[in-house]
């Protein structure tokens, strides 16, 4: 079972720099590391991905530790749409490879 | 980029009725996807299709039927709701080969009197 480990929940407030950390202690060498945001009422977004170097996009951070058991989101600056339960997934690099999401970490964000 | 779209986003039916969703992507990807997703819990597959008429069961394929008419859509077919069901089903997609990023539609809100 392709577990992760996140903290249920994380506050901080708009224009904090937030991590969010992910343990994935038995993590396979063909599995990605995956990240995605949900709010109420709307499907999974996908945030960022990566194996083994670290990774930025327009939306975040990706940390990955040089031994690949854990992993920290990083988002600067955050905002209050940036609010919303974050999910840290392994995933094989298969076509049809399924997502299978844990409770993630609810991030809320204060004014 | 391009933009997944699932009709309808509310569903109401009857014990015992068969409910099919629909989903259509323009990203041109190859893999489609249909998972569930019930209150307060993660996602769990219920079909996957690598191709325009492929067809491969997930975890939880009992109790639904699904279709791959052509490579931008993809149907679910509740064979026989049960009453208060109530899940959101999300249909995602995925190009095919290394890096299957899969990117989700806004999900249907499925409620059984």
């Amino acid at each position: 079972d392709a577990k992760t480990t996140q903290p249920d929940s994380m506050e901080s407030t708009e224009g904090e720099t937030v991590h969010l950390p992910c343990s994935h202690a038995t993590i396979s060498g063909n599995e990605y590391i995956y990240w995605y945001r949900q709010v109420p009422l709307q499907g999974p977004e996908y945030v960022t991905h990566g194996l083994q170097q670290n990774t930025t996009n327009s939306m975040a951070f990706l940390a990955i530790a040089s031994d690949r058991k854990s992993s920290t989101l990083i988002l600067p600056h955050v905002s209050l749409r940036d609010a919303a339960v974050y999910h840290c997934i392994r995933m094989n690099n298969n076509a049809g490879a399924k997502l299978t999401f844990g409770g993630g970490t609810r991030l809320t964000v204060r004014p | 980029g391009g933009i997944i779209t699932q009709t309808p986003k509310f569903l109401i039916g009857q014990e015992g009725q068969k409910l099919t969703l629909k989903c259509q992507q323009n990203f041109n990807h190859d893999t489609m996807y249909w998972y569930r997703q019930d209150s307060g819990k993660g996602l769990r597959l219920i079909y996957y299709s690598i191709t325009e008429n492929d067809l491969q069961k997930g975890d939880l394929s009992e109790g639904y039927d699904a279709s791959r008419e052509k490579k931008s859509s993809f149907s679910l077919t509740v064979t026989s709701a049960q009453k208060n069901e109530m899940a959101v089903f999300l249909c995602a997609s995925s190009a095919t080969g290394l890096q299957d990023t899969q990117y989700f539609g806004p999900g249907t809100r499925l409620l059984v009197l």
